[in-house]
């Protein structure tokens, strides 16, 4: 069975852009959840989507954003890029919710970084 | 509020020794789960190891096993004849069970584990 998918792999943008980013769950696997990654704040929860819905929000201003398709598969947009933006973005998925001891399964990450 | 600490930020091990990666966490819970993940320098986070509270076994994958103590709140993980594979940053994990739909994880700081050959 494929594992999740992230694309692209590396990302470089400019202040002011914006940059959207995409996974593709595992397959079944009907939530999708986002996390941030840097060296100073570690992983921080974005979002997580549910059978197309967002279920659960982190603490991260309206420039980010995202979404899931009906076959599950998710995006996620940054809009006005700023410096601080540049970090791992990770995407995983999951049968259930990690409540119910479903695991997350996350994918290779997009490394973006923000000039 | 719900936290989760790892008190090491590096550890080193020489090849085929054991080393133990301590966390501590804080809930109010009294059924819930635990993760350990792994991230080598490839990035990807993977799960190591998962341990239900309510269980009292510990659980063990291969050379992985947990030391839990549920009323310390203590979830350590154990790794036994380290290889060099298992390099990487280790991340314990919770869910946070004060959200409805608990679908968030709650990680710590991470415990960047070198295993020296």
């Amino acid at each position: 069975k494929a594992g999740v998918t992230q694309t692209p792999r590396y990302l470089i943008k400019t202040r002011g852009q914006q940059v959207t980013l995409s996974c593709s769950p595992i397959s079944g696997h009907r939530s999708v959840s986002w996390y941030q990654q840097t060296p100073g704040q570690g992983l921080q929860f974005l979002f997580e989507y549910f059978s197309e819905t967002q279920r659960n929000k982190g603490n991260f201003p309206g420039r980010f954003s995202g979404r899931q398709f009906s076959n599950s598969r998710s995006e996620m947009n940054v809009s006005t890029l700023e410096l601080g933006d540049s970090a791992l973005y990770l995407c995983a998925s999951s049968l259930n919710w990690p409540r119910w001891g479903s695991p997350l399964h996350f994918g290779n990450g997009t490394r973006l970084t923000v000039t | 509020a719900q936290t989760v600490t790892q008190s090491q930020p590096e550890m080193s091990v020489q090849e085929a020794e054991t080393v133990t990666l301590s966390c501590t966490y804080d809930t109010s819970e009294s059924n819930y789960y635990l993760f350990w993940y792994k991230q080598p320098p490839s990035r990807q986070m993977i799960l190591v190891i998962r341990q239900e509270a309510y269980k009292q076994q510990n659980a063990t994958e291969n050379r992985f096993s947990v030391n839990f103590q549920k009323a310390a709140k203590s979830f350590s993980l154990k790794i036994s004849d380290s290889q060099l594979g298992d390099t990487a940053m280790y991340f314990c994990a919770f869910p946070n069970y004060e959200e409805t739909s608990g679908s968030r994880l709650t990680f710590g700081e991470g415990t960047q584990l070198t295993v020296n050959p």
